[in-house]
């Protein structure tokens, strides 16, 4: 089983508003992360959990905040975004610090987010 | 860091042979994999390599050349479902980067009947 699952799978938010996504898996992976993916361009990575601690931050603007509640969720809070952060959110998750094939990561459905 | 470049489109024939090709400048390596991207879904892991040669999965080959810094993915007898995008991603394991898989620009391969 290499699912990881996201909710919501459509999300519409003003710019004043407040919102979260959520990323799960119950593969016992250890590292999870969020990217951002624009329409015809290669996912961004944003954030990466290893162990439940964050380990990566892109240089991404506090309106996005990540939480790792345990080693199976992980969300992403959303607060006065702008109309340039509409893109797909994917998760993904991963082994976390494996070389080789175990390390590869499996990516959620992603939530299509829409800023007004 | 990381420069990846990858093929922005490439068109072919169902049931013909198509190689997309990757080439990569990095200060540290540690594995490319490779994804297919079907629009408006998510990235599926199709194939890793970390030792020079090819690996072979089906009809998805996987080659790679690391004093070259260079890639190609395989698609054999192609069909009309394999018409997607596909990325090309390369891990750094370097000391500050953790598990950090950064992506090329991704091919769109159209499969005509």
């Amino acid at each position: 089983d290499t699912e990881v699952t996201q909710t919501p799978k459509h999300l519409v938010m003003g710019m004043t508003n407040k919102k979260s996504l959520k990323c799960e898996q119950h593969m016992g992976h250890r590292a999870m992360y969020w990217y951002k993916q624009k329409a015809k361009k290669p996912p961004e990575l944003m954030f990466v959990y290893s162990y439940e601690k964050l380990s990566i931050n892109e240089s991404v603007p506090s309106r996005f905040s990540p939480e790792c509640p345990n080693s199976s969720l992980l969300n992403l809070h959303l607060h006065a975004l702008q109309p340039e952060d509409s893109a797909l959110y994917l998760c993904a998750s991963s082994q976390g610090g494996a070389s080789g094939a175990r390390g590869t990561q499996y990516f959620g459905p992603g939530t299509r987010l829409t800023v007004l | 860091g990381q420069n990846i470049d990858q093929p922005t489109e490439m068109t072919a024939t169902e049931g013909a042979i198509v190689q997309i090709n990757c080439t990569y400048q990095t200060s540290g390596f540690n594995g490319l994999f490779w994804y297919q991207q079907h629009a408006g879904e998510a990235p599926t892991f199709l194939s890793y390599n970390v030792l020079d040669g090819l690996e072979e999965k089906g009809r998805f080959s996987s080659f790679l050349s690391r004093s070259k810094g260079y890639s190609y993915l395989l698609l054999k007898e192609l069909q009309m479902k394999d018409s997607a995008s596909y990325l090309c991603a390369v891990r750094d394991m370097g000391k500050s980067s953790g598990d950090k898989l950064t992506f090329g620009t991704g091919t769109r391969l159209a499969v005509r009947p």
